[in-house]
């Protein structure tokens, strides 16, 4: 079965500067997506950002980016410029084509002013 | 697009009795999802429809839980005889091949 771990249970960063958080996974497949879901206090799941395991491209949304690591099976996510805004939960998730999600535990991250 | 919607966003109810959520998926998403979120913790997979057909259902999904999804619309997910172990938020997501989008949720309080 995949598994999806985040070793960070809690990260913290100041307003404007760069955060890192780290997503390890296991799988057998070498088809399938990864992604960084952000859940804020009012606990609607946002996507982020969504990688292709086979596009060595890493996937870029404005001043989020990945560093995605097929070999290592590392999906890390950088935050630039961090605000106050991106202050939430952040779950790390794998899904094969079409099928169901599998999630992390979450690392929450603070944003300080 | 108005997005996943999901009712009642809180359910509180006694030991024993049963429950039942709605989810209505984005229009034309042919993919729905449900997922489970205790506090802390991330979400995990329930079951999942293609349409009208349920295609696979977790081993949490014990008996007391069913879900349908009938003409390939809305769901439902019913849990009978509830239990403490049941206080959860209870996640729906839709998609139509891409990534999923998810709804609000609705929190079950089991008193």
């Amino acid at each position: 079965a995949q598994t999806v771990t985040q070793s960070q249970p809690e990260m913290s960063v100041q307003e404007a500067e760069t955060v890192t958080l780290s997503c390890t996974y296991d799988t057998s497949e070498s088809d399938y997506y990864l992604f960084w879901y952000k859940q804020p206090p009012s606990r609607q799941m946002i996507l982020v950002i969504r990688q292709e395991a086979y596009k060595q491209q890493n996937a870029t949304e404005n001043r989020f980016s990945v560093n995605f690591q097929k070999a290592a099976k590392s999906f890390s996510l950088k935050i630039s410029d961090s605000q106050l805004g991106d202050a939430a939960m952040y779950f790390c998730a794998y899904e094969e084509y079409g099928n169901k999600l599998v999630f992390g535990a979450g690392t929450i991250l603070r944003v300080k002013s | 697009d108005t997005g996943v919607s999901q009712d009642p966003r809180h359910k509180i109810t006694k030991r024993g009795q049963n429950v039942t959520f709605r989810c209505d998926p984005i229009s034309e998403h042919n993919r729905l999802y449900w997922y489970r979120q205790t506090l802390g913790q991330g979400p995990e997979f329930l079951t999942y429809f293609q349409n009208e057909a349920q295609l696979e259902k977790s081993r949490l999904l014990s008996d007391r839980f069913s879900a349908e999804r009938p003409k390939g619309s809305f769901s439902t997910l019913e849990i009978q005889r509830t239990e403490q172990g049941d206080s959860a938020m209870y996640l729906c997501a839709s998609s139509r091949g891409g990534p999923q989008h998810f709804g609000d949720g609705t929190r079950l309080s089991i008193l």
